[in-house]
């Protein structure tokens, strides 16, 4: 099955720096990589995801890389803000019937004011 | 708004007791799961469903069984309750048969198991 590593599991920046997250995946099959955040007390929420087909995505601070030879993708978020301190997880899934989400065991973003 | 509902935030179990959680979606979703949340390692997937009365063992079966009697709801059963089982619970949903969209999340269930 699918396997997802996720580096680093914590992280801490200034305010206003860059923070970059990294995933590899194992499954030459997955085609579908979302990136989640969850904050405290909540459940996960989609912040991004890209798809195979495609090499870079952005929405305004949020950008993902995806490296379909290499088998790994990252996500990176600029001008870091503290409401971005959360946990974060990046996953890989592939289409099928049950369409799994195999995650990466999360990364701890803090930003400092 | 969709929404992913489980039916208690914080629970508090003894050993040996059976123990039952629901998740609720209003999204028609073909896909539900049921993932467990430790520190340092990530979620991880208990079971799930991609039909009414459908059931997949995901990475950790062991302990906890399912049952998904209609699409919208999706329960995990612990059958015996251990300290082990002491975690965050975390119920999703999924849309459509092969396509890759996005995973919506319930707010979790704090499980205690003393």
């Amino acid at each position: 099955g699918e396997n997802v590593e996720q580096h680093p599991s914590t992280l801490s920046v200034q305010e206003g720096d860059s923070a970059v997250i990294k995933c590899t995946y194992s499954d030459s099959a997955s085609n579908y990589f979302p990136w989640y955040k969850q904050e405290l007390g909540k459940g996960p929420q989609l912040i991004i995801d890209i798809r195979s087909n495609v090499g870079e995505k952005k929405d305004q601070r949020i950008a993902v890389t995806l490296n379909k030879t290499a088998k790994h993708f990252s996500l990176h978020i600029t001008e870091t803000q503290p409401e971005d301190s959360a946990v974060y997880f990046c996953a890989a899934s592939y289409s099928n019937a049950g369409n799994m989400l195999t995650f990466g065991g999360g990364t701890r973003l803090m930003v400092k004011p | 708004d969709v929404k992913v509902t489980q039916s208690s935030r914080y629970l508090v179990k003894r050993t040996g007791e059976k123990v039952f959680l629901e998740c609720v979606q209003d999204m028609d979703h073909e896909n539900m799961f049921w993932y467990r949340q430790d520190p340092g390692l990530g979620l991880r997937l208990i079971y799930f469903s991609y039909d009414v009365k459908m059931k997949e063992k995901g990475d950790i079966p062991e302990g906890y069984s399912v049952s998904r009697e209609k699409k919208e709801r999706f329960s995990l059963i612990l059958e015996s309750a251990s300290t082990n089982q002491t975690s965050m619970y975390l119920c999703a949903s999924r849309g459509g048969w092969f396509s890759n969209t996005e995973a919506f999340f319930g707010q979790g269930t704090r499980l205690t198991v003393v």
